[in-house]
């Protein structure tokens, strides 16, 4: 099965932690994405990365890390800096990075709740 | 900045009902439109796309869009709801790297 898998589903932490967030995809898509859910909000961009082992910074990328040492994984770290850190995370990815018709395909979504 | 405006945060309809979700977006330039739809409990998924040519594009499940550059909009809609089309309808804009999304509308369908 082709697709994008975040894990986990469900994750709590104190405040204070770091903690890590994973996504995988198998779709051998070039480029992805990071986004942050909450309601009433929408979706906001965290991170994104058009190849490996480069990314940028999306609108909301204070308090948060990410990796790309692979085709596949982007990690995504939410730091202690972020402030209000619990929410809803879903992980992206398309084709080709910089073309923008091109589809973003979704994971599952991994919800933070830091207590 | 580029932005998205969805005008409906929750809409509430009967089955056999017509919808139409406002989209206003805010760019000058060259745009591609998306719509996506959540179901509970399942992956964000995309309805529809529109990136060149026929404004009125159609998606899937029966769900169209229509493009009008002069009032910067992407409307989405449908003739005849059904229940299993109670989700949250997001609106998104591309110009460049990533999708702008708007706040989304939550759609409750009831029998």
């Amino acid at each position: 099965d082709g697709g994008i898998t975040q894990s986990p589903k469900y994750l709590f932490r104190k405040e204070g932690q770091n903690v890590t967030l994973s996504c995988e995809q198998n779709l051998n898509h070039d480029a992805m994405y990071w986004y942050r859910q909450d309601p009433g909000q929408g979706l906001r961009l965290i991170y994104y990365s058009q190849i490996v082992n480069d990314f940028q910074k999306g609108d909301i990328a204070e308090g948060y890390s990410v990796s790309r040492e692979k085709k596949e994984s982007f990690p995504l770290t939410v730091t202690s800096a972020q402030k209000n850190p619990t929410a809803f995370y879903l992980c992206a990815s398309s084709i080709e990075g910089g073309i923008s018709y091109n589809e973003q395909f979704f994971g599952p979504g991994t919800r933070l709740t830091v207590l | 900045a580029q932005s998205v405006s969805q005008h409906n945060h929750h809409v509430i309809l009967s089955e056999a009902a017509s919808l139409e979700l406002g989209c206003n977006y805010s760019y000058g330039g060259t745009v591609n439109l998306f719509w996506y739809v959540q179901y509970p409990g399942q992956h964000l998924q995309l309805l529809l796309k529109y990136f060149s040519g026929d404004p009125l594009v159609k998606g899937i499940k029966g769900f169209e869009a229509e493009f009008i550059k002069s009032k910067f909009s992407f409307n989405l809609r449908k003739p005849s709801v059904q229940w299993s089309d109670t989700a949250e309808y997001f609106c998104a804009v591309n110009s460049g790297y990533a999708l702008n999304f708007g706040k989304g509308t939550s759609l409750l369908v009831t029998p």
